[in-house]
C-alpha cells in the first residue's frame, strides 16, 4: 500500500525558516518524481515544486523560486521542502505527491499525503 | 504560464442527477488535462486522467472528455457521497502543474 506521511508543519514567524518531510513507503521511491503541492485556508491548489526521481532536476513555482528547495534523500525514501524568508501568504496546507508518467497519458499525481499545516504569523 | 478555468465555481444538485464541470486552458494542451476530487479535510484524490481514463478504483459513475481547450467532467448519477470540490491540472507544460479554482458540488 502507497503511504505518504508529511511532517514538520509548525508556527513560524514572518521571514523564518522550516524543513518539511515526507515519508514514503509501499512503492520504488527512487524511480518516481515527487511534488509538493500546497493549499492556503479556504483556497485552491497550487503546485509548488517538483523534483525528478533520481533528484538531478529540480522545479518551482515563481511564487517561490529562490526562497524553497525541494530535494530527496532515496536511501531514506524521504521528500523535503526546505523554505526560507516565510511569508504570511505561505500560510497553508503542504501535500506531497508522487507523480505518475504513463506513455500517451502524460503526467499526473496519483497518491497524495494527508498534508502538513504551516502556519506564517507573529 | 497556462491558467486554467473552471465552471461553474459552485452548484447544487440532487442525488441522481447528472452533473457536468467545465474546464478550459488558456491554450490548447491536447489532452493533458486530469481531474481531483478533495472532500473537506482531506487530500485530493484522483478520478481522471489524461482527459478520459479513469482511474482505478473509481466508479464508472465519473467520466472525461474533451481535448485542445475544452474539458468536461460528469457524473452520471449523482451520489450523496460525491459532495466535495473537484479540481481540473494541466500538465501539458509539466512540471510547470496549474490548477483550476475548484467547483464545489453541494448536494441538495
Amino acid at each position: 500500500e502507497v503511504q505518504l506521511v508529511e511532517s514538520g508543519g509548525d508556527l513560524v514567524q514572518p521571514g523564518g525558516s522550516l524543513r518539511l518531510s515526507c515519508a514514503a513507503s509501499g512503492f520504488p521511491f527512487s524511480s518516481n518524481a515527487m511534488s509538493w503541492v500546497r493549499q492556503a485556508p479556504g483556497k485552491g491548489l497550487e503546485w509548488v515544486s517538483s523534483i525528478s526521481a533520481g533528484g538531478g532536476s529540480t522545479y518551482h513555482a515563481d511564487s517561490v523560486k529562490g526562497r524553497f528547495t525541494i530535494s530527496r534523500d532515496n536511501s531514506k525514501n524521504t521528500l523535503f521542502l526546505q523554505m526560507h524568508s516565510l511569508r504570511a501568504e505561505d500560510t497553508a496546507v503542504y501535500y506531497c505527491a508522487k507523480d505518475v508518467y504513463r506513455y500517451s497519458y502524460g503526467y499526473f499525481f496519483d497518491y497524495w499525503g494527508q498534508g502538513t499545516l504551516l502556519t506564517v504569523s507573529s | 504560464d497556462i491558467q486554467m478555468t473552471q465552471s461553474p465555481s459552485s452548484l447544487s444538485a440532487s442525488v441522481g442527477d447528472r452533473v457536468t464541470i467545465t474546464c478550459r486552458p488558456s491554450q490548447s494542451i491536447s489532452n493533458s488535462l486530469n481531474w481531483y476530487q478533495q472532500k473537506p479535510g482531506k487530500a485530493p484524490k484522483l478520478l481522471i486522467y489524461a482527459a478520459s481514463s479513469l482511474q482505478s478504483g473509481v466508479p464508472s459513475r465519473f467520466s472525461g472528455s474533451g481535448s485542445g481547450t475544452y474539458f468536461t467532467l460528469t457524473i452520471s448519477s449523482l451520489q450523496p457521497e460525491d459532495y466535495a470540490t473537484y479540481y481540473c491540472q494541466q500538465s501539458y507544460s509539466t512540471p510547470m502543474y496549474t490548477f483550476g479554482q475548484g467547483t464545489k458540488l453541494e448536494i441538495k
